[in-house]
């Protein structure tokens, strides 16, 4: 089942705040965060684990709410380098790694001066 | 520093010709994956292998198929390519460990089938 992710697109100026929001209809063991530039592949930001543990980004926070099966990615003070689609994805089954990651449809961010 | 290579990025192919995408890692990772990524339709799975000679179908295998002879080699083939598989592909690799493992992709492959 594919995450949902919310809004679908977001434009901000320059220095303001951005939440983008993930949700699956199934438990987690784990949530991962994206960023895809246009004609670029996806580079990792962060990782959430369950049990709390957050492995990643130093400028973009994130949370991970097991109980709802949801997480938020969080920009502050967004910077002009902070555009592209923003992908969150969770482990297809049972978090091992052998069975790749589902990804949501992601989330347009675009920031202007 | 982890790399995920893939040979080509920009193929143009004719209807009905059979496509190779190559990818080769070097992080020696169990796991390899192909995805396929469509505007509104974000990155969805076609096949992955967590060993030599092993693979599996991920959400979207037909038309397609995948080889793995060695570690760090992960091929997808299109048997006959037609219109709808134009799109663009990405080869990912990933370690085999419990939690906090995430994946690498590739650079991506842009395929064009006329």
């Amino acid at each position: 089942q594919q995450p949902v992710q919310s809004p679908q697109a977001v434009i901000l100026r320059e220095g303001e705040d951005a939440v983008i929001n993930c949700s699956s209809s199934k438990a987690l063991y784990s949530v991962h965060w994206y960023r895809q530039k246009h004609g670029e592949a996806p580079v990792f930001l962060m990782i959430l684990l369950k049990g709390g543990e957050q492995k990643g980004h130093d400028k973009i926070s994130a949370s991970f709410n097991e109980k709802k099966q949801q997480s938020s990615l969080y920009l502050t003070a967004s910077q002009l380098s902070y555009s592209g689609t923003y992908f969150c994805g969770t482990d297809r089954y049972s978090g091992g790694g052998a069975d790749g990651l589902t990804f949501g449809k992601g989330t347009h961010l675009i920031i202007q001066p | 520093d982890v790399k995920v290579t893939q040979s080509s990025r920009y193929l143009v192919k004719r209807t009905g010709e059979k496509v190779f995408l190559e990818c080769v890692q070097d992080m020696d990772h169990e796991n390899m994956f192909w995805y396929r990524q469509d505007p509104g339709l974000g990155l969805r799975l076609i096949y992955f292998s967590y060993d030599v000679k092993m693979k599996e179908k991920g959400d979207i295998p037909e038309g397609y198929s995948v080889s793995r002879e060695k570690k760090e080699r992960f091929s997808l083939i299109l048997e006959s390519a037609s219109t709808n598989q134009t799109s663009m592909y990405l080869c990912a690799s990933r370690a085999q460990q419990l939690g906090g493992n995430t994946i690498y992709f590739g650079e991506g492959s842009w395929l064009t089938v006329v």
